[in-house]
């Protein structure tokens, strides 16, 4: 475990399903972030919570809605998703300076039918 | 626009030969460069954090280096453990908390002995 703890580690959803993605971190890390990761892309940034606030919404689609209820506690929600959303999402955690980097969950494999 | 190219996009070596991976940068002002190393089905897990021209870094059998567009991670004698995707980010905003990043395709790494 890296510190940074992410359920589920797999997910299967049809489009219509409604579902959530965890992540937590008890690191005392101030900022939060969602990262998508394709077969052959980069990772691409989808959110950045800075001290509990969203600073960054990096033109993802409202399908995907971030919830940070507080500086521990990341969430995904999903609802109506496409077959090209299936990808490795993954929840990443950093100190106030990010001089240290990130540290990443393992990821939620997600896989939408 | 900012952007991170890696190369090889994939690299195979014998155990004790030792090579190079390359990060190459675009980005007004560098305020960071991070490397990162991946495990298949786990996420990034952090190596080092380089900020300005000439700075080196080691670790083991790795040593990252950095010029003014370019980032080079050495690996040295690697062995089988050492196979995974490298991936270079750098930093392209700055936030009260926390920074967001941009990454790089990343270099798979395969040793065999």
């Amino acid at each position: 475990e890296t510190g940074v703890t992410q359920t589920p580690r797999h997910l299967v959803m049809g489009m219509t399903n409604k579902k959530s993605l965890k992540c937590e971190q008890h690191l005392g890390h101030n900022a939060m972030y969602w990262y998508k990761q394709s077969a052959k892309k980069p990772l691409e940034l989808m959110f950045v919570y800075s001290l509990e606030e969203r600073v960054e919404n990096n033109s993802v689609p409202s399908r995907f809605s971030p919830e940070c209820p507080n500086s521990s506690h990341l969430f995904l929600h999903l609802h109506t998703l496409q077959p090209e959303d299936s990808a490795l999402y993954l929840c990443a955690s950093s100190q106030e300076s990010g001089a240290y980097g990130y540290t990443f969950g393992s990821g939620t494999r997600l896989t939408v039918v | 626009e900012d952007q991170v190219t890696q190369s090889p996009e994939a690299l195979r070596l014998q155990e004790g030969e030792s090579s190079s991976l390359n990060c190459s940068y675009t980005v007004s002002g560098l305020r960071g460069l991070f490397w990162y190393r991946q495990d298949p089905g786990k996420g990034p897990e952090f190596l080092f954090t380089l900020y300005s021209a000439g700075e080196e870094k080691e670790k083991e059998r790795l040593k990252a280096t950095l010029t003014k567009k370019e980032s080079f991670l050495h690996i040295t004698a690697p062995k089988p453990e050492d196979s995974a995707t490298y991936l270079c980010a750098v930093i392209y905003m700055e936030y009260q908390a926390g920074t967001a990043l941009i990454f790089g395709k990343g270099t798979t790494l395969s040793v065999s002995s």
